[in-house]
């Protein structure tokens, strides 16, 4: 049983740049949440899509965006890229299906590196 | 929205030590985790606990939920408990969840 995969693992990019990650969520799951870790801090939350669209959005401006498909995958997008963006990217799935409340299984997340 | 405060920020200990992580929310939650952060980043969720007490092997929790806190027990440490340990919150898995900023963990061989 797959657990959440990311891809890419790691990433450079420049400043005013965009970038796309994206995530497959464990198999089952049909809730995906990003979150965005600074060195040294906890997990940020992005936002959450379930049904394709996005449910809940954490303090991030409109550079950042996102996407659910069909199959429950996701991407994040972050367009204009700031070297203050540069974090790990962590996704999570969960089930919104089966109870309202489930334990999250996080990605091993992409490292973005803005030069 | 919800806080969440997890103390101490840092523990060092000897190997075979025991120790106890806090974590205090601010409100009512539903939904309460406890992850595990291993230095190469990977998140490993240790504990779904919104209520009530869990042990697995050398780890055990406690969420006492009327008084919004939760505790995280390591028994018998070992070097490949160290990392940090990050305390999430949240009314319902279909609400945002916080996390806490972490305890980092180091057990000294």
């Amino acid at each position: 049983d797959a657990g959440v995969t990311q891809s890419p693992t790691h990433l450079i990019k420049t400043r005013g740049q965009q970038v796309t990650l994206r995530c497959s969520p464990k198999s089952g799951h049909d809730t995906v949440s990003w979150y965005q870790q600074a060195l040294g801090q906890g997990p940020q939350f992005i936002f959450q899509y379930y049904e394709e669209e996005e449910r809940q959005r954490g303090n991030f401006p409109d550079r950042f965006s996102g996407h659910q498909f069909p199959n429950y995958s996701s991407e994040l997008n972050v367009n204009a890229l700031l070297l203050g963006d540069s974090a790990l990217y962590l996704c999570a799935s969960s089930t919104r299906r089966a109870s309202l409340n489930s334990p999250l299984h996080f990605g091993n997340g992409t490292r973005l590196t803005v030069t | 929205g919800i806080q969440v405060e997890q103390s101490p920020p840092d523990l060092i200990l000897q190997e075979g030590a025991n120790s106890t992580l806090r974590c205090n929310f601010s409100d009512s939650v539903n939904n309460l985790q406890w992850f595990h952060q291993n230095p190469w980043g990977q998140l490993i969720n240790l504990f779904y606990i919104p209520s009530g007490t869990k042990q697995n092997g050398r780890l055990s929790a406690t969420t006492v939920a009327t008084e919004r806190y939760s505790l995280l027990y390591i028994s018998s440490s070992q070097t490949t408990d160290s990392g940090v340990y990050f305390c999430a919150a949240s009314y319902s898995s279909a609400s945002k969840i916080i996390f806490g900023s972490g305890t980092r963990l180091s057990i000294r061989p």
